[in-house]
């Protein structure tokens, strides 16, 4: 059953920790997203990669990084500078052709302890 | 800012009835709107989308219309069922790589 998996779905961080979710897609999608979900607020973009090994900052990367070494991959890393973490997170994909995502996962939500 | 509007936070329907999204825009280089779907501790789910060029766009029981001079596109449930309760978002893009801006979302509770 193709289809994107994040995990954990629910972290803790420790202030001055920096924490990685993970996505993995077995969609054979080239496009991966990030977005970030606040309540009362729409999805907002954090990351995106059009292709292995390449990836752009969104409109909210400060705090953030991101890796794409293999296809199915972007694992998303909160460093310690992201002064607001707390909030839930979202991988998304798409194929070829299409700059828009396709298909979401699940989420991990991430707190602060 | 957001880019996209969307009215209202949350609306309450009852069983059969008709469940009306709507959603405003200013930035006229958009040219494709999607509406997601989402259940509560869940991904969207992709629903249906609109490119500018027709004026409505319907898939089974949910409808988009699009008013490409007024800036505005909506969403319709109709005879909305108990499990169509979930939170709906919709969203604009510039291109075919363009970058999603969503609105805010609209939290649809159907009654039984």
């Amino acid at each position: 059953d193709g289809g994107i998996t994040q995990s954990p779905k629910y972290l803790f961080r420790k202030e001055g920790q920096n924490v990685t979710l993970s996505c993995e897609q077995n969609l054979n999608h080239d496009a991966m997203y990030w977005y970030r979900q606040d309540p009362g607020q729409g999805l907002r973009l954090i990351y995106y990669s059009q292709i292995v090994n390449d990836f752009q900052k969104g409109d909210i990367a400060e705090g953030y990084s991101v890796s794409r070494e293999k296809k199915e991959s972007f694992p998303l890393t909160v460093t310690s500078a992201q002064k607001n973490p707390t909030a839930f997170y979202l991988c998304a994909s798409s194929d070829e052709g299409r700059g828009q995502p396709q298909h979401f996962g699940d989420g991990t939500r991430l707190s602060i302890l | 800012q957001q880019q996209v509007k969307q009215s209202p936070q949350s609306l309450i329907v009852q069983k059969g009835g008709i469940s009306i999204i709507n959603c405003a825009y200013e930035n006229t280089a958009f040219d494709y709107f999607p509406w997601y779907q989402q259940f509560p501790g869940k991904g969207p789910a992709l629903l249906i989308a609109i490119r500018p060029d027709v004026s409505e766009k319907k898939e089974g029981r949910f409808t988009i219309s699009f008013n490409k001079s007024a800036k505005q596109f909506s969403l319709h449930i109709m005879d909305s069922q108990p499990g169509d309760s979930a939170t709906y978002f919709c969203a604009a893009a510039t291109d075919s790589w363009g970058k999603l801006q969503f609105g805010a979302g609209t939290q649809v509770v159907v009654t039984p």
